[in-house]
């Protein structure tokens, strides 16, 4: 079936450690995205891809970096430099932006929750 | 100031009961969508209309764009139906970039 897998579900960062979340699609899109989302807000954009090799600086990007070397995946690491790394994380995907008319839905995965240990 | 308002932020119904959910935005549009977070954390999309009216099953949205907001209604509402639901506008000219409402917390009590 299509659709988007993050992994793992759960995951635990030591202090000054650096961990990566992953996330594949097999759904042939060209835009990726990873959201950060904390109760009571809003999902914040942290990176975008819209292509392969090519990745922009969502909202909150700082602490954060990504890659983008193939079309399917889109992997997070959060580095030791965001401070506040406990959340939950969702990557999505979309048809590349003008593809379609008007703004294309986007598909999500199941999430990351990140805790500090 | 958010861009996307919802309202109410938690809601609790019986079983059987008539739902409404509320958004309004403060920037021009050319679609909103609807979508559901389920306990497990997963997003789905419900809708995405830039006028009128969509049903899908016992879901029900609504778009007033003069107004500037949306309404998704569920009607004989089941316990199933309880997860977060999640207003969201596109930013304009940023390709496929949102803002994103906090989402209504629905429980749906049997």
């Amino acid at each position: 079936d299509g659709g988007i897998t993050q992994s793992p579900k759960y995951l635990f960062r030591k202090e000054g450690q650096n961990v990566t979340l992953s996330c594949e699609q097999n759904l042939n899109h060209d835009a990726m995205y990873w959201y950060r989302q904390d109760p009571g807000q809003g999902l914040r954009l942290i990176y975008y891809s819209q292509i392969v090799n090519d990745f922009q600086k969502g909202d909150i990007a700082e602490g954060y970096s990504v890659s983008r070397e193939k079309k399917e995946s889109f992997p997070l690491t959060v580095t030791s430099a965001q401070k506040n790394p406990t959340a939950f994380y969702l990557c999505a995907s979309s048809m590349r932006p003008g593809q379609g008319g008007i703004k294309n839905i986007q598909y999500f995965g199941a999430g990351t929750r990140l805790s500090v240990l | 100031k958010n861009e996307v308002e919802q309202s109410p932020q938690n809601l609790t119904a019986q079983e059987g009961e008539f739902i409404t959910i509320n958004c309004s935005y403060s920037v021009g549009i050319s679609a909103l969508h609807w979508l559901q977070q389920h306990p497990g954390g997963g997003i789905v999309s419900l809708f995405m209309l830039s006028s009128g009216k969509k049903k899908h099953g016992r879901l029900i949205a609504t778009i007033n764009i003069q107004e500037k907001h949306s309404s998704l209604h569920i009607t004989a509402s089941h316990p199933r139906d309880s997860a977060v639901y999640i207003c969201a506008v596109p930013r304009e000219d940023t390709g496929n970039q949102f803002y994103f409402g906090t989402g209504t917390s629905l429980t749906v009590i049997p």
